[in-house]
């Protein structure tokens, strides 16, 4: 079965700096991966897919994220964290069932 | 039109009472999810609906009754909950029940209280 882990609970920059957050997939077969984020009290908002078209995605606010085969990861990154990237990230998975299977998510706060 | 709605956006509710949350999209979707969201954990999903159709049901409890009236609608049925149902219920759409590659869009929510 489709899993993501997301390594590391709660993020902190400082703002400017590099923003990593780590994603990690289990699947037996070629996966469809995304990354989401939430704000307080909203919905979810797709910021990026891999669909295995490129192993670089970009995506909305300045996102990018690089499938590796070699080491089952999805990682999240931005060169220059803004205080209003903070919010919660969920990496998902697409499971066998079309559903999305969510990680256990990753809180970013940005210092000034 | 890449929006999903959802009322009401908070709901307070006695654990006799029925309510029911709706959820709607204009983007010709033809799937569509439930999902229940505790706070500082990420979206269950409860139920999806696939061309109008119940394809998946997470074991969730008979208090939870949901509906797909036509491929924009999609209702959830609330009756006789428990304090611990309060929670954030998410509603997602996605394009087409049987590829992959569509993401899903998701609704901003109705926070419910069980009282």
């Amino acid at each position: 079965a489709q899993s993501v882990t997301q390594l590391g609970s709660h993020v902190s920059v400082s703002e400017g700096a590099l923003v990593l957050l780590r994603c990690n997939y289990s699947s037996s077969v070629p996966p469809y991966l995304f990354w989401y984020v939430q704000y307080p009290n909203q919905g979810l908002q797709l910021l990026l897919k891999y669909t295995s078209a490129a192993t670089l995605v970009k995506g909305i606010n300045g996102f990018e994220a690089e499938f590796k085969k070699s080491e089952t990861s999805f990682h999240l990154t931005k060169p220059s964290a803004h205080m209003s990237d903070a919010a919660e990230y969920f990496c998902a998975v697409k499971s066998n069932n079309n559903d999305m299977r969510f990680g256990a998510g990753t809180r970013l706060t940005v210092k000034p | 039109d890449t929006e999903v709605t959802q009322t009401p956006k908070h709901l307070v509710m006695g654990m006799t009472n029925k309510k029911s949350l709706k959820c709607e999209q204009h983007m010709g979707h033809r799937a569509m999810y439930w999902y229940k969201q505790k706070a500082k954990k990420p979206p269950e999903l409860m139920f999806v609906y696939s061309y109008e159709k119940l394809s998946i049901n997470e074991s969730v409890p008979s208090r939870f009754s949901p509906e797909c009236p036509n491929s924009s609608l999609l209702n959830l049925h609330l009756h006789a909950l428990q304090p611990e149902d309060s929670a954030l219920y998410l509603c997602a759409s996605s394009q087409d029940p049987g590829m992959f590659i569509y993401e899903q869009y998701f609704g901003p929510g109705t926070r419910l209280t069980v009282t």
